[in-house]
């Protein structure tokens, strides 16, 4: 059964940083690309970044392009989100979820329960 | 990047009648190469994350109802719950994974009438 287990998140003051990580079970971590995706308070899904299964690859939402690096340990089957210049516009739920790639694209099948992450002085 | 765009926002359909949600993508998600759509379609409960229901338009996930089906091409997908059953109450998201950044629709809410 897969099991993604995020962690991390909590209330961190504008212009902080926060380190998310994402425990990944049941599946053979390295073969499959990983994505963290957000939803703001009552809003959408927003998807944040995603990784190849070797790390090699990465893509990111031009909205945290620059501050946030996507990033993994396939000797510890764990993912990683490190979030720096946080802004209030970044608090969310934060879900880690894995890929299924075709080609160059990928959409996730199974999704973590999330992660709070609040911006806020 | 590609604006996907859901209608209605929100529906209240009686039990065991028929729900439809459309999405429309800005661009065509239909990928040539392999004409496959490259579409999703996601059920999110309140609290819960969201659940894969649909792939490539209109390939149905294992252990999804078959009341649910998707259907479409190109720009314009729907997804529709033959017979609601109280269980189908969530917010419905579609998103194309075709381009990056992969978009979501706004969502639809689907209430019990």
């Amino acid at each position: 059964e897969v099991q993604l287990l995020e962690s991390g998140g909590g209330l961190v003051q504008p212009g902080g940083s926060l380190r998310l990580s994402c425990a990944a079970s049941g599946f053979i971590f390295s073969t499959y690309a990983m994505s963290w995706v957000r939803q703001a308070p009552g809003k959408g899904l927003e998807w944040v970044s995603g990784i190849s299964g070797s790390g090699g690859s990465t893509d990111y939402a031009d909205s945290v392009k620059g501050r946030f690096t996507i990033s993994r340990d396939n000797s510890k089957n764990t993912l990683y989100l490190q979030m720096n210049s946080l802004r209030a516009e970044d608090t969310a739920v934060y879900y880690c979820a894995k890929d299924l790639r075709v080609g160059s694209s990928s959409y996730s099948d199974y999704w973590g329960q999330g992660t709070l992450v609040t911006v806020s002085s | 990047d590609i604006v996907m765009t859901q209608s209605p926002d929100s529906l209240s359909v009686s039990l065991g009648e028929r729900a439809t949600i459309n999405c429309k993508s800005s661009q065509s998600v239909l990928y040539s190469s392999n004409n496959k759509n490259y579409l999703a379609w996601y059920q999110q409960k309140p609290g819960q994350p969201p659940k894969l229901l649909i792939s490539w338009a209109s390939t149905r996930e294992s252990g999804v109802p078959d009341r649910f089906s998707g259907s479409g091409s190109g720009t314009d997908f729907t997804l529709t719950i033959s017979s609601l059953q109280a269980e189908d109450v969530a917010v419905y998201y579609c998103q194309q994974f075709l381009f990056t950044p992969r978009t979501f629709g706004q969502g639809t809410t689907v209430e019990i009438k």
